[in-house]
């Protein structure tokens, strides 16, 4: 069974420290993982993607297959980064996703 | 740029009404989703369409049902909605071959008092 488990429900952090969000996942083929986020009354947006490996709004993350992880990090959170960021995982085969339960970023001033 | 719209940002119903949820995408979407969303469960797939007149149960179909007449537009029903259905309900789309990447609705906040 496809699942995607984010152990904090709430992280606080300082602005300028370095913030890990920790996603991890079940799935017995190769899958897709992206980290989606929601800041305050906006929708719901792609963030990244494991498989551009991009840097987008100074997040990057990587696909641990041997540990089936997929951390996001931003070595020096803004108070804009505050939202709250959802992992999600799609299969080899199929069009749908999985996502986590969603961890809350705070990012104190 | 992708424009996926809900029909109401915030809506209270009774027990045991009958509830229409719409979702209209303006960018020609194959791909069609409804979840909710609620705290400490993320977000959780309920029924989703990959063309028109097609549907596919997600992972809670109980109690929904939904239609897909048109390609732009994807339906949600609560058949007699109950107190446990009251959520965030979320609508999303994706182009076929472009599928990586989910265009959400703002949300509709559903009460059922």
């Amino acid at each position: 069974a496809q699942r995607v488990t984010q152990p904090e429900k709430l992280l606080s952090v300082f602005k300028g420290a370095p913030v890990e969000l920790k996603c991890n996942y079940s799935y017995s083929g190769s899958p897709e993982l992206f980290w989606y986020v929601q800041y305050s009354r906006q929708r719901l947006q792609l963030l990244l993607r494991h498989i551009s490996r991009e840097s987008i709004k100074g997040f990057t993350a990587d696909l641990n297959k041997g540990e089936t992880s997929f951390h996001l990090k931003k070595p020096f959170a803004q108070e804009e980064d505050s939202a709250m960021y959802y992992c999600a995982l799609r299969g080899n085969y199929g069009q749908n996703f999985v996502f986590g339960p969603g961890t809350r970023l705070s990012v104190l001033p | 740029d992708v424009k996926v719209t809900q029909s109401s940002r915030y809506l209270v119903k009774r027990t045991g009404e009958k509830v229409f949820l719409e979702c209209v995408q303006d960018m020609d979407h194959e791909n069609m989703f409804w979840y909710r969303q609620d705290p400490g469960l993320g977000l959780r797939l309920i029924y989703f369409s990959y063309d028109v007149k097609m549907k596919e149960k997600g992972d809670i179909p109980e109690g929904y049902s939904v239609s897909r007449e048109k390609k732009e537009r994807f339906s949600l029903i609560l058949e007699s909605a109950s107190t446990n259905q009251t959520s965030m309900y979320l609508c999303a789309s994706t182009d076929r071959g472009n599928s990586y990447e989910q265009y959400f609705g703002p949300g509709t906040r559903l009460t059922v008092t």
